[in-house]
């Protein structure tokens, strides 16, 4: 089983519409992670939370909240869709400390037309 | 503002050549750099992590090397294979102490047979 797991993997909505995008890992990490990705400009992150208690904003957070239910979920939502948030969506974990490697889920490719 | 660039966006090599991406860096010192390998419709998987205080680092075919002094680090694939073809990410902590990554945009590389 993936260690890193994100639901859906596809997803088309219209525009405002709200949508929530679900993390589970079984790592165990405390920190999570979420990116999107769009050509030529990378992964940008939008939110990473360090522990249950614990959520900070990334560099792109306008227009989206999160929610860490649990050590092990960590979700992602976009309160009202809107086009420019077409992308491919990424969670990621890691440890506290050392060399802050992370790992990444399979993806949500997203949609808002 | 801290900047993380890979210039190329894609590399063209044949098979059994090395192949060498470049990821620069600028307006910060980050205390380590990281490689990874994301292939496509995938999460990027970790590669290898250098630090400031290292030179270079090897793992079986990759070499990364990190130069301070040209704020680059370089990441090179020898005896490279079709099966290498990928898009390989540099990243790296925005500022000291920074928990979160932030991400280069990219190079994708094909080996040609």
């Amino acid at each position: 089983d993936a260690d890193v797991t994100q639901t859906p993997r596809n997803r088309i909505t219209k525009t405002g519409k709200r949508i929530m995008l679900e993390c589970s890992q079984t790592k165990g990490h405390d920190r999570m992670y979420w990116y999107r990705q769009d050509p030529g400009l990378g992964l940008r992150l939008i939110y990473y939370s360090f522990d249950v208690k614990d959520i900070n904003k990334g560099e792109i957070s306008d227009g989206y909240s999160v929610s860490r239910q649990a050590q092990a979920k960590f979700s992602l939502s976009l309160e009202s869709a809107i086009p420019n948030q077409t992308a491919l969506y990424f969670c990621a974990t890691s440890e506290p400390g050392g060399s802050g490697e992370q790992y990444f889920g399979p993806g949500t490719r997203l949609t808002v037309t | 503002s801290q900047k993380i660039e890979q210039n190329s966006e894609a590399l063209n090599i044949q098979e059994g050549k090395t192949a060498t991406l470049t990821c620069n860096y600028t307006n910060y010192s980050p205390a380590y750099l990281q490689w990874y390998r994301q292939d496509p419709g995938r999460g990027p998987v970790f590669l290898l992590l250098i630090r400031e205080n290292e030179k270079e680092k090897r793992k079986e075919r990759l070499k990364v090397t990190f130069d301070t002094t040209l704020k680059q680090s370089l990441f090179h694939i020898t005896a490279s294979q079709p099966a290498d073809s990928a898009t390989y990410l540099c990243a790296s902590p925005p500022r000291s102490g920074a928990n979160n990554l932030f991400f280069g945009t990219g190079t994708r590389l094909t080996v040609i047979p």
